[in-house]
Parts: C-alpha cells; sequence; structure tokens
C-alpha cells in the first residue's frame, strides 16, 4: 500500500506568487515524522522543512511552511513568494517505525515544480 | 564540515562488469541509507545500516547487489554482475539516527550500464 501520496505529478507557479504541494499519508502509527526534500535539476538532495507527528504548530523555515492536517493526514508544502531558483522536483517522506524500534524514511512520487517570470 | 560524499560521480560501465559505489558518511552519524533513483520507480530504499550493521536490506533487488559497512566512516554498494536495468543514480545518506532528525544526501553517483 502506498504510504506517502503526492497526487501532483507537475505544477507551475508565477514568480512571486506563493504554491501549495500536496502530500497524504497512511501510517497507523501515533509518532511519525513528515519530511520535504528539494531536488533540483543539478541532481542533489535539500533537506527542506521537518513536521514531527506531535507537534502542535505548523512548522516553518523561511518561505517553507508545512500546512499539516493530522486529522486528514496530510503534510502540504507551502512555499511563499516563489522564485525562479524554486524550480525543482519536491519529495514528501515520511518517518517510518518498523521492528527493533529502527526507523527509516519512505518517500512519495515528486511533484515537479516550475516557477514562471 | 564536509557533507556526505559519494564516489564516483558518473560511472559507466559494459553489461556483466563488477561496479562499486563508495561512501564516505557524516562524521558522528550512525545511520546510513543506500537509495535508488529511477523515473519508473522512484526514490527506492536498498539498504539501511545502524551502527555499521545492517538492519534492513529488504529493498536489495537481487543476489547481485551486496552492500558492506566495514567502518563508521565508509560503506560500499557492490553490483556483480551489472545489468543494463541497473541504471540509475544510486544516493547515499547518513543520520544522527534522532527521530527528527532529517537524512543529509550524497550528490548520488549515476550509473549507466551499457
Amino acid at each position: 500500500a502506498q504510504k506517502i501520496t503526492q497526487t501532483q505529478p507537475g505544477m507551475f507557479v508565477q514568480e512571486k506568487e506563493a504554491v501549495t504541494l500536496d502530500c497524504t499519508y497512511d501510517t497507523s502509527d501515533q509518532s511519525y515524522g513528515l519530511f520535504w526534500y528539494k531536488q533540483p535539476s543539478s541532481g542533489e538532495m535539500i533537506f527542506l522543512i521537518y513536521q514531527g507527528s506531535y507537534d502542535e504548530q505548523n512548522a516553518t523555515e523561511g518561505r517553507y511552511s508545512l500546512n499539516f492536517q493530522k486529522a486528514r493526514k496530510s503534510a502540504n508544502l507551502v512555499i511563499s513568494a516563489s522564485q525562479l531558483g524554486d524550480s525543482a522536483m519536491y519529495f514528501c517522506a515520511m518517518r517510518e517505525v518498523f521492528s527493533g524500534g529502527y526507523n527509516k524514511l519512505i518517500f512519495g512520487a515528486g511533484t515537479r515544480l516550475a516557477v514562471h517570470p | 564540515d564536509a557533507g556526505v560524499i559519494q564516489s564516483p560521480r558518473h560511472e559507466v560501465t559494459e553489461m556483466g562488469q563488477e561496479v562499486t559505489l563508495r561512501c564516505k558518511p557524516i562524521s558522528g552519524h550512525n545511520s546510513l541509507f543506500w537509495y535508488r533513483q529511477t523515473m519508473m520507480r522512484g526514490l527506492e530504499l536498498l539498504i539501511y545500516f545502524n551502527n555499521n550493521v545492517p538492519i534492513d536490506d529488504s529493498g536489495m533487488p537481487e543476489d547481485r547487489f551486496s552492500a558492506k559497512m566495514p567502518n563508521a566512516s565508509f560503506s560500499t554498494l557492490k553490483i556483480q554482475p551489472s545489468e543494463p536495468r541497473d541504471s540509475a543514480v544510486y544516493f547515499c545518506a547518513s543520520s544522527n539516527g534522532r527521530w527528527n532528525s532529517p537524512l543529509h544526501f550524497g550528490n548520488g553517483t549515476r550509473l549507466t550500464v551499457t
């Protein structure tokens, strides 16, 4: 079963506008973590923002914020004041616990964002 | 502070050849992950080490793939023999194992098997 779903294969936004990238997840755990990564065309994976399942406040990091709706199991990334350099692939990921108390990160399929001038 | 270092950045090899990918995690990190990225399958976790011990290798596609972590500062992913369908970008990532800590990724190795 798909654990992380990113329903938007591609999105575009005008420069300086805000954009929301969707992410829904599936878990029966009470404790989990959600991450967003950016992958520009150069290929590296850049960590953007983290949200813990028990965090009461939505996470924010500069122009990035996370719209966390626990009951809906969604963790959407909001990028404010888009810049041309925001054009990239964006991945949502969830930290999943497995036997022995170890944990690993599983990724969604990604959303490709294009920022237009 | 150096990040995760992978080598080589690019590897082109012929089908049937052995390929070895290398990774140096961030100093002090006790968790190391190998991922494979393809257009068709996205980012797949291949294997996960904790304190140099393989914890979960359920993502390793088949016996042609093997991974080792002889010490805390070095890991290898080996493919023998390589096949064209192994062509992908292979990422190594490390973390300090804390729940809220992100994975730090290397720049990846782009493998092409002809």
